[in-house]
Order: structure tokens, then sequence, then C-alpha cells
């Protein structure tokens, strides 16, 4: 089955740097890669997913990079604020069919005033 | 809109009582999925139903009964609780069978003394 590993477990930055969040995955067929923001006592929620037939994607101050060929994939979050505090999810899926996504085990962003 | 309802939020069961966390979306989802989520473990999926009648072993299944009553509402039954079963519940749906821009609830914490 799919494997992902996510890197690392616990990111403090200062607020206005950047923050990266790195996954691999292990299946090939994988082609969907969503990324989701848990805030303390809340439920995961979805901020960015990118599909393999793109190699970037964007949405303000959050944009995903897939890199096929070596199996990873990233999130990078720049001018960081406090409110981006929270744990941060990666996932592997096969959009289009029944394949079940694995999730990465999480990475703990604090970013500091 | 309410999206992905989860209740109740906070459950303690003392280890061999049995209970039903119930879970029920308003956005015409055919998939839906149960989650238990434990400190540096991550996300871990029970069972998911991929559509109405049907219902598939997620990776932790052992201890779990789920039922999809109907297209709205997937719920997921402990039959005798046990400690390894306390644990932040979450349940999640998307349209597609794949998981593509699922959302989740905001969760049950279960408490087995």
């Amino acid at each position: 089955g799919e494997n992902v590993e996510q890197h690392p477990s616990t990111l403090s930055v200062q607020e206005g740097d950047s923050a990266v969040i790195k996954c691999t995955y292990s299946d090939s067929a994988s082609n969907y890669f969503p990324w989701y923001k848990q805030e303390l006592g809340k439920g995961p929620q979805l901020i960015i997913d990118i599909r393999s037939n793109v190699g970037e994607k964007k949405d303000q101050r959050i944009a995903v990079t897939l890199n096929k060929t070596a199996k990873h994939f990233s999130l990078h979050i720049t001018e960081t604020q406090p409110e981006d505090s929270a744990v941060y999810f990666c996932a592997a899926s096969m959009a289009g069919g029944s394949y079940i996504p694995t999730f990465g085990r999480g990475t703990s962003l604090i970013v500091h005033p | 809109n309410a999206g992905v309802t989860q209740t109740p939020k906070f459950q303690v069961l003392k280890t061999g009582q049995s209970m039903t966390l119930q879970c029920a979306q308003d956005m015409n989802h055919n998939s839906m999925y149960w989650y238990r989520q434990d400190p540096g473990m991550g996300l871990r999926l029970i069972y998911y139903s991929a559509s109405e009648g049907t219902t598939d072993k997620g990776e932790v299944p052992n201890g779990y009964n789920v039922s999809r009553l109907n297209k709205r509402e997937f719920s997921l039954r402990l039959e005798s609780a046990a400690p390894s079963q306390t644990s932040v519940y979450f349940c999640a749906s998307s349209e597609g069978g794949s998981f593509t821009e699922a959302f989740f609830g905001q969760g049950t914490r279960l408490t087995v003394v």
C-alpha cells in the first residue's frame, strides 16, 4: 500500500518568514495530493490540493509543488502570520478511483509574533 | 450550510460499554469516511463508504462497525469499548470515491476509562 512520510514533525518560525513542509509517497499510481490544516480543537480543513498533471499550484500565500519523478511534494507558506499556527497534514490518493488516501503524520507549525 | 456534523462532541465511556457516533453531511456527497486521530499517528482510516449501500474496512477496523443509513448519514459503533479506543474520531465526506476535496467534521473526543 501507499506510504506517506512527512517532515518535519515540528516547525517553528518567526512571523514573516517562510515555512516549507515536505512529503514523500511510495505509490506511483497516486495522482492527487491534498494538504489539510487543523487548528486546535477543530477538524482538518482542506487548504490546497494538486493533481499530478501540474507541477505547482498557488493560492495567495500558500503554494504546493510536486515532483512526480522523485515522488515528493511540498507545501510552501510565505509571509507567515500567527494565525498560520496549526498542524498541517499531507495526503496521497488517486483521483477518479476508489483509492483511499494515506495521510502523513502531521507537522505542527508554530509562528512566533 | 452545516457541512459535516458529528455528534456527540465529547463522550466518556466505561470499558465494555457500547455507543454509536453519528455523522451527517448536507453536501449530497457520495462517499463518507471515519478516521481516528491519535497523538503522533496522524489520521488513520477505520471504515469508509464509497457510495450509499456499501461499506469497506480501512486501516484499523477492529472493534468497530459502521452503518451507511442513507446518503446523508454514516454512523460508527463501538460494541464493547476498550481503553485503546480512546481517541478523537473524525467523519469526512467527499463527492467522489477518491477523497478529492473532502470535508471533515469537528470531531468526537472519546475517552474510555
